[in-house]
């Protein structure tokens, strides 16, 4: 069965770096999002994404966020500068169309030291 | 606004027995309901989804899910657990135009042999 996959699975930074989240959604879907958890919270909404230009952010996705699909199978998560607040689960989730249930990959995790 | 309550944050249960677990959601119109599960290191899974139609919904691994509008609910539940059913559950509801999920805490199962 196709699967949203993530990379890396965990991913070390120092405060004040720019990292890159990369995700590959199911080849076929056209709708795309961003997810994090912080541990031990509740996942939260980021972004959505459709037709190439963001569809919805939540108030987290704020200037130091941004995503892009730069070719036709990857969608990327950027934090230009890093705070120790972004530490959480990084998770990718994809769908065909609306009336289709989102599938997520693995996540990454995301440490900030 | 909408909004995804699941009460619980753990419940421990011996192996064979029956489990249901919590979700209330707040949604102005007809909602579409989710449970998914995460295992420990991995992402989240699709249980099951309500749309439309039968109120009590069938999902993988055993799972059964009925929505119930009177009561704002959608309860999870399976008649015989494993020890395999460990893991962390969270009901989410679709919101918006733009599909964006909308997660509850998450309940935290544990399984007694």
């Amino acid at each position: 069965e196709p699967e949203v996959t993530q990379t890396p699975s965990h991913q070390v930074t120092q405060m004040g770096q720019e990292v890159i989240l990369r995700c590959v959604p199911i080849s076929n879907h056209l709708y795309f999002y961003w997810y994090r958890q912080i541990l031990g919270q509740k996942v939260e909404f980021l972004v959505s994404f459709y037709n190439n230009e963001i569809s919805e952010k939540s108030e987290i996705f704020d200037d130091q966020f941004s995503v892009e699909r730069p070719d036709g199978s990857n969608f990327t998560l950027k934090i230009r500068s890093t705070k120790l607040e972004d530490s959480a689960m990084y998770f990718c989730a994809s769908h065909s169309d609306s009336n289709q249930p989102q599938h997520f990959g693995d996540g990454t995790r995301l440490s900030i030291l | 606004a909408q909004s995804v309550t699941q009460p619980d944050i753990h419940i421990t249960v011996s192996e064979g027995a029956s489990l249901e677990l919590r979700c209330n959601y707040s949604y102005g119109a007809t909602p579409y309901l989710f449970w998914y599960v995460q295992s420990p290191g991995q992402g989240l899974q699709l249980l099951l989804k309500y749309f439309s139609g039968d109120t009590l919904v069938q999902g993988i691994k055993g799972f059964e899910a009925e929505f119930k509008r009177s009561q704002s609910s959608f309860n999870l539940r399976k008649p015989s657990v494993h020890w395999s059913d460990a893991a962390e559950y969270f009901c989410a509801v679709l919101s918006g135009g733009y599909n964006k999920l909308i997660f509850g805490a998450g309940t935290r199962l544990a399984v007694h042999p």
